[in-house]
């Protein structure tokens, strides 16, 4: 089974609206940490946010802020406020404890995201 | 703010051939790691290290490649013989304790 499922393709939103960035995974480990990273066109892998699953309060981060539902085991992404500069491509991705300290991040496919003047 | 940085950002080289993609992780980072990327494809791990070994590799981490932390700041990925298929981006990335995963720039192999 995928551990990140990202199942739009593509998401358009027009500048200075909010956008909603879907994310679900599966795992059967209590404590684990969900991250979105964000690669312009440029190709970098840039951090944006961090929950951790005993965190009782969504996480935010400036213009973006993760909208964690445990029960659902989903972790989307809001940006709100679009700006130009965040077209780019999107991955969300989990780290499970029971891999140990230094367990893995795994990815999911990732979502475009244009964001239109 | 400190960041990992990766040389070359491209390299080219022909089928058969080594190459060595080098990183230079943030200093007082402890864990690093490989991942890679084939063009528009998700991001995929290759492998992990920690405590100057190998913690954790991929089915993708095969014989062919090997890392090495030579001097306690260089990190590198060794591809022994490369194949059309190493073709990708190859991210370093590291990390302490408790911080998130920062990433280089990558480096992109095109193989010929």
């Amino acid at each position: 089974a995928q551990k990140i499922t990202q199942t739009q393709p593509g998401m358009f939103v027009q500048e200075k609206e909010a956008v909603t960035l879907d994310c679900t995974y599966d795992t059967s480990d209590q404590s684990y940490g969900l991250f979105w990273y964000k690669q312009p066109s440029s190709g970098e892998m840039i951090f944006l946010i961090y929950q951790g699953s005993y965190d009782e309060q969504n996480a935010t981060e400036g213009r973006y802020s993760l909208n964690f539902q445990k029960a659902r085991k989903s972790a989307n992404l809001v940006i709100s406020a679009s700006q130009l500069g965040d077209s780019a491509m999107y991955f969300c991705a989990m780290r499970e404890r029971q891999g140990g300290a230094n367990s893995k991040l795994t990815f999911g496919k990732g979502i475009t995201l244009s964001v239109r003047p | 703010e400190p960041e990992v940085t990766q040389t070359p950002s491209h390299q080219v080289t022909q089928m058969g051939q080594e190459v060595i993609l080098r990183c230079v992780p943030i200093s007082n980072h402890l864990y690093f790691y490989w991942y890679r990327q084939i063009l528009g494809q998700k991001v995929e791990f290759l492998v992990s290290f920690y405590n100057n070994e190998i913690s954790e590799k991929s089915e993708i981490f095969d014989d062919q490649f090997s890392v090495e932390r030579p001097d306690g700041s260089n990190f590198t990925l060794k591809i022994r013989s490369t194949k059309l298929e190493d073709s990708a981006m190859y991210f370093c990335a590291s990390r302490g304790e408790e911080s998130p995963l920062h990433f280089g720039n990558g480096t992109r192999l095109t193989v010929t």
